[in-house]
């Protein structure tokens, strides 16, 4: 069954104080992984889509990663208006499954001024 | 101009009521879905449409029933609502198999 954790639950960190944030997959066959993030009452908005292992993708203060099992959003010199949750998302390869993303739980980052 | 539309944002009703949800975008996607986020914040599939037409169908109860009128708009309509319903929804758009989804701002609904 695909499947995705992300870890931890939830990240506090001072302004500035750079750290990443962990999605580890298991799909039968990625196609693509994709990072959103999410405000409170909002819908997700995206950020990044990743497609092989190696690859990597920068947005001002956020680049994310990709190995073969795991993916990394890094923050450096994260500002508190970089608090949200940010959700990890993998498409699977199957037959009839490349049409949906199968979500994380998400990391509730806040970062304290 | 917001891209993806959700109507309404909240809504409150009681076991048993039938209700329904619209969804409209602006974007000139060819697919659209619908997730639920239930109360442990997993957003999960329900269904896709890909112009007009069904083309997933998650094991969703068959009280939920999706309508696609036209291309730009996917409603979706639930019958004898039930407590276990509560949850956030979700609708979103994407313009090729694979593409980064938009997202609505969602629905809350809260069954009493």
């Amino acid at each position: 069954e695909d499947q995705v954790t992300q870890s931890p639950e939830a990240l506090r960190l001072q302004e500035g104080e750079s750290s990443s944030l962990n999605c580890s997959y298991t799909v039968s066959g990625l196609r693509g992984l994709f990072w959103y993030r999410q405000d409170p009452g909002k819908g997700p908005e995206f950020l990044f889509t990743l497609y092989s292992a190696g690859e990597e993708k920068e947005k001002e203060r956020l680049k994310a990663t990709l190995t073969k099992k795991e993916s990394f959003l890094h923050i450096t010199a994260p500002k508190p208006e970089d608090s949200a949750t940010y959700l990890c998302a993998v498409q699977p390869g199957t037959q009839g499954g490349s049409e949906k993303l199968v979500f994380g739980k998400g990391t509730k980052l806040t970062v304290n001024p | 101009d917001t891209a993806v539309s959700q109507t309404p944002k909240y809504l409150v009703t009681q076991m048993g009521n039938d209700k329904s949800i619209k969804c409209e975008q602006n974007l000139g996607h060819d697919t659209m879905y619908w997730y639920k986020q239930d109360s442990k914040k997993f957003l999960k599939i329900m269904f896709s449409y890909n112009n007009k037409e069904l083309i997933i169908n998650e094991t969703v109860p068959n009280r939920f029933s999706p309508k696609s009128p036209d291309k730009a708009h996917l409603n979706l309509h639930i019958n004898s609502l039930e407590l276990g319903d509560s949850a956030v929804y979700f609708c979103a758009t994407g313009s090729y198999e694979g593409s980064p989804l938009h997202f609505g701002n969602g629905t809350r609904l809260t069954v009493t």
